[in-house]
């Protein structure tokens, strides 16, 4: 089984200020790979599929980057509603994959 | 516009059934992916299982196989995650989602929130 591995597990900012979250994979995933972010009390939203795809309706400040085991999240500029947990996770086969343990950015 | 509503709460005691259901609209069922989604309080997510609504073929984790059922109802577009014999461990929330590529959700229900004590 891949695991994930996301680093820091909190990452203390201000508004304005660039985040940027790191998911790691005990091996190779190629780039097949997302990202979510969730709230207290909320469903996931996906951010980010295959490494660098925006989802659906996601603001130009989330772009993700990486390949082959080592993967970022980048938010260009937090905005308030950006606090939250992110979460990576992975694809290597027919099943849906791992996730990582989550990230919180306060 | 895709919809995806899922089950209200549920209070089980250990080695009871249960059926959770979770409801989309908006796309063409059959041709989706659907997974299940597990979040104990407090915890991180971890897949449950997917099916595909076309030839309801299944897969499951490999920490729940044998655990837990999944099914589809084609003609109400419907998704079911079922139990045989809920567990204390079982508490959690569960969500379901359409998935993009087979893996990735793109579109989220509510959530059920199963409690088992």
């Amino acid at each position: 089984e891949v695991v994930l591995t996301q680093s820091p597990a909190t990452l203390s900012l201000s508004p304005g200020e660039r985040a940027t979250l790191s998911c790691r994979a005990s091996q190779s995933v190629s780039y097949f790979l997302a990202w979510y972010q969730q709230k207290p009390g909320q469903a996931p939203r996906l951010l980010i599929y295959d490494a660098s795809k925006r989802a659906t309706g996601i603001p130009a400040r989330f772009s993700g980057s990486g390949s082959g085991t080592d993967f970022t999240l980048t938010i260009s500029s937090l905005e308030p509603e950006d606090f939250a947990v992110y979460y990576c996770q992975q694809r290597r086969s027919s099943l849906p994959g791992t996730f990582g343990g989550g990230a919180k950015v306060e | 516009e895709v919809q995806v509503v899922q089950s209200g709460p549920q209070q089980k005691k250990p080695g009871e059934s249960l059926k959770i259901s979770c409801q989309l609209s908006g796309y063409r069922f059959s041709n989706y992916w659907i997974g299940w989604v597990r979040q104990r309080p407090e915890k991180g997510l971890e897949w449950v299982g997917i099916i595909y609504p076309g030839d309801s073929d299944a897969r499951y984790s490999s920490s729940l196989q044998g655990q837990v059922t999944l099914s589809v109802d084609k003609s109400i577009s419907t998704a079911y995650l079922h139990w045989s014999s809920l567990k204390t461990s079982d508490t959690a929330r569960y969500f379901c989602a359409r998935l993009l590529e087979g893996a990735f959700g793109d579109y989220w229900g509510q959530g059920t929130l199963v409690t088992v004590s």
